[in-house]
């Protein structure tokens, strides 16, 4: 069964550094996503990305975030300079068709850590 | 705006015995309506959903939800618990023509021997 995957599963780092976060999604997918969830709250979208640009994004998508697709194969979520308060479980989750959003596969999920 | 509600943060039952977990939402017109559940170290899989049609609807492991209208409610239940069904359950909506996923926060089944 093809599966996305995701490095590292966790990533500590020290406030005001910047981390980039991984992900491949499967290969004939289109289109990627991002979401993330703070420990005890919901899973939250951050943005959707498809043909080298960002199709949606939420309000918690600020300009300290971006994404990138650098090489045909590897989704990226980069926080240019991390906060205490983007600690949290990062998913990354890639479709076929935007019209099945049930279709979306998700990966395990990065664990970021802002100390 | 779309959410999702789910009550209970931890819901604890006994092997053998009924699982309920409850989901309400929120939506302006008809959504598609989701479970997820995640294992541990695992990512969000997919363990039923609701677009159109029969209201009770079948997924894997031997789990299903009832999308009730009326009750803007999307509980899902299993007859008899197993130990190995011990997890974290996701109730989830999406707008028909949307592709982001609103998610709950989420309930932690636990499963007594």
């Amino acid at each position: 069964e093809p599966e996305v995957t995701q490095t590292p599963s966790h990533q500590v780092t020290q406030m005001g550094q910047e981390v980039i976060l991984r992900c491949v999604p499967i290969s004939n997918h289109l289109y990627f996503y991002w979401y993330r969830q703070i420990l005890g709250q919901k899973v939250e979208f951050l943005v959707s990305f498809y043909n080298n640009e960002i199709s949606e994004k939420s309000e918690i998508f600020d300009d300290q975030f971006s994404v990138e697709r650098p090489d045909g194969s590897n989704f990226t979520l980069k926080i240019r300079s991390t906060k205490l308060e983007d600690s949290a479980m990062y998913f990354c989750a890639s479709n076929f068709n935007r019209e099945l959003p049930y279709e979306q596969y998700f990966g395990p999920g990065t664990r970021l850590t802002v100390t | 705006a779309q959410s999702v509600t789910q009550l209970g943060s931890h819901v604890s039952v006994s092997e053998g015995a009924l699982v309920l977990l409850r989901c309400n939402y929120s939506s302006s017109v008809p959504p598609y309506l989701f479970w997820y559940v995640q294992y541990p170290n695992q990512g969000l899989q997919l363990l039923l959903k609701y677009t159109t049609g029969a209201t009770l609807v079948k997924g894997i492991n031997g789990f299903e939800a009832e999308f009730k209208k009326s009750e803007t409610s999307f509980h899902l239940t299993k007859p008899s618990a197993h130990m190995s069904d011990a997890a974290e359950y996701f109730c989830a909506v999406s707008d028909r023509g949307d592709d982001k996923i609103i998610f709950g926060k989420g309930t932690r089944l636990h499963i007594l021997p």
